[in-house]
């Protein structure tokens, strides 16, 4: 089965930094990616997903970008954080059956 | 850790009842539902998935029920237990059906009381 790393578990950024979030994946290959964020008592929100190596899908318009440079490497940037990019961060993996999982997360604060 | 504030939905219940815990779905062409449990500050955990060829599935101490009429989901939990207190989210194949992405529900704050 396969087991999903993310770094740094906690960060805190001041506003206008940029910013590196990073996710791989073990136990599995060619599999999707996904980038989500989750706000304090809220849902899900899809980011980017990824296909495959190069491959971006981006669903919301703002400041952060989704790069796939290697098949189990997905990494969220941003070259100036913004207050409301603060939130819990999460990587997740999934196949062609549909099913999804998730890594630990990083929770990022803008201050 | 995760904040889960006044936004969600709850369930209390005690410890050894069940729990049912339920989401509505908007997307007829859905095929896919899972279920998934978010203790505070870590990442949604997998717990069942159903098809849309079945009615129901079950797991260890959890069953899902699936109910395309009306676009309902359920998940029941037996004997609940302290260790499942967490936020249980709902999530469907959205998008007509496409297997690359899910849509998920607001989630409900399971708590279970001693």
């Amino acid at each position: 089965s396969q087991t999903i790393h993310q770094w740094p578990a906690t960060l805190v950024q001041p506003v206008g930094s940029p910013l590196s979030l990073e996710c791989t994946v073990e136990g599995t290959s060619n599999p999707n990616l996904y980038w989500y964020r989750q706000a304090a008592g809220r849902g899900l929100q899809l980011l980017f997903y990824s296909v495959g190596i190069g491959q971006i899908s981006s669903e919301v318009p703002q400041n952060l970008s989704a790069s796939r440079p290697q098949d189990r490497q997905f990494i969220l940037s941003s070259k100036k954080l913004l207050l409301s990019d603060s939130g819990f961060y999460l990587c997740a993996c999934g196949t062609g059956g549909g099913e999804q999982y998730f890594g630990p997360g990083t929770r990022l604060t803008v201050t | 850790g995760e904040s889960v504030g006044l936004h969600l939905p709850t369930l209390s219940v005690q410890e050894g009842d069940n729990s049912i815990i339920n989401c509505a779905y908007s997307n007829s062409a859905s095929d896919y539902f899972i279920w998934y449990k978010q203790e505070s500050g870590k990442g949604p955990q997998f717990i069942i998935d159903i098809r849309s060829n079945m009615d129901k599935r079950q797991g260890q101490r959890v069953t899902v029920l699936l109910n395309k009429t009306v676009k309902h989901l359920s998940l029941q939990i037996a004997a609940t237990q302290p260790g499942d207190s967490a936020v249980y989210f709902c999530a469907e194949n959205g998008s007509g059906g496409s297997n690359y992405k899910l849509t998920f529900g607001k989630g409900t704050l399971l708590t279970v009381n001693p």
